[in-house]
């Protein structure tokens, strides 16, 4: 069963940095490209980055360019996303997501995690 | 950037059909897929590249793409369809639509 399970969320100050964490399992790890997405509170789906199977490729939506970096450990079958200079727009729910192929369909979510910063 | 527009929200009487559009510049020409959200729950993949329906979702959940505008029909929509729906594309990132609240009346 695949499953994504993410961690590190939490109450962060604006300004302040925050890793998240998103363990993989049920599935071939090194084989996916791997996705964040973001849900404000009350608000839609909004695509933040994304990295590929290796970690050689990474994008980012504008809104986390020069702040934010995906990155993943293989070998561990974590994917993680270090969030830097944090604004009280970057309060929402993060989703850890994969992706079957390249630009395809996101067929597994994790359940998310909560980040909300405030002062 | 690319943008995709979906209604608010639509109500459907049970077991009638609901119908959630998803309009964008010539979509028509770009694979689309839908994720249902029901509250505090993460989204769920139910229809991928216009039309095709992941294994265990039911056969009432259906999609087709044309021109500018995508759509998700219900056939008979149940109590337990309940929920927000977003269609989303790939334009040089991943783009979601508005999101559709789904009532069941």
């Amino acid at each position: 069963e695949v499953q994504l399970v993410e961690s590190g969320g939490g109450l962060v100050q604006p300004g302040g940095s925050l890793r998240l964490s998103c363990a993989a399992s049920g599935f071939t790890f090194s084989s996916y490209w791997m996705h964040w997405v973001r849900q404000a509170p009350g608000k839609g789906l909004v695509w933040v980055s994304r990295t590929n199977s290796d970690g050689s490729r990474t994008n980012y939506a504008d809104s986390a360019k020069g702040r934010f970096t995906i990155s993943r450990d293989n070998a561990k079958n974590t994917l993680y996303l270090q969030m830097n200079s944090l604004r009280a727009e970057d309060t929402a729910v993060y989703y850890c997501a994969r992706v079957g192929a390249a630009d395809g369909p996101i067929d597994y979510w994790g359940q998310g995690t909560l980040v909300t910063v405030s002062s | 950037s690319y943008e995709l527009t979906q209604p608010l929200s639509v109500s459907v009487a049970l077991g009638q059909p609901a119908r959630i559009t998803c309009g964008g510049n010539n979509i028509g020409s770009k694979n689309v897929h839908w994720y249902q959200q029901k509250p505090g729950q993460a989204p769920v993949l139910v229809i991928y590249r216009d039309f095709n329906r992941p294994s265990g979702i039911p056969e009432r959940f259906s999609g087709s793409n044309s021109g500018n505008t995508a759509t998700l029909t219900i056939s008979r929509a149940q109590a337990g369809d309940e929920a927000d729906y977003y269609c989303q594309v790939w334009d040089s990132s991943y783009v979601f639509g508005t999101g559709t609240k789904v009532t069941v009346l």
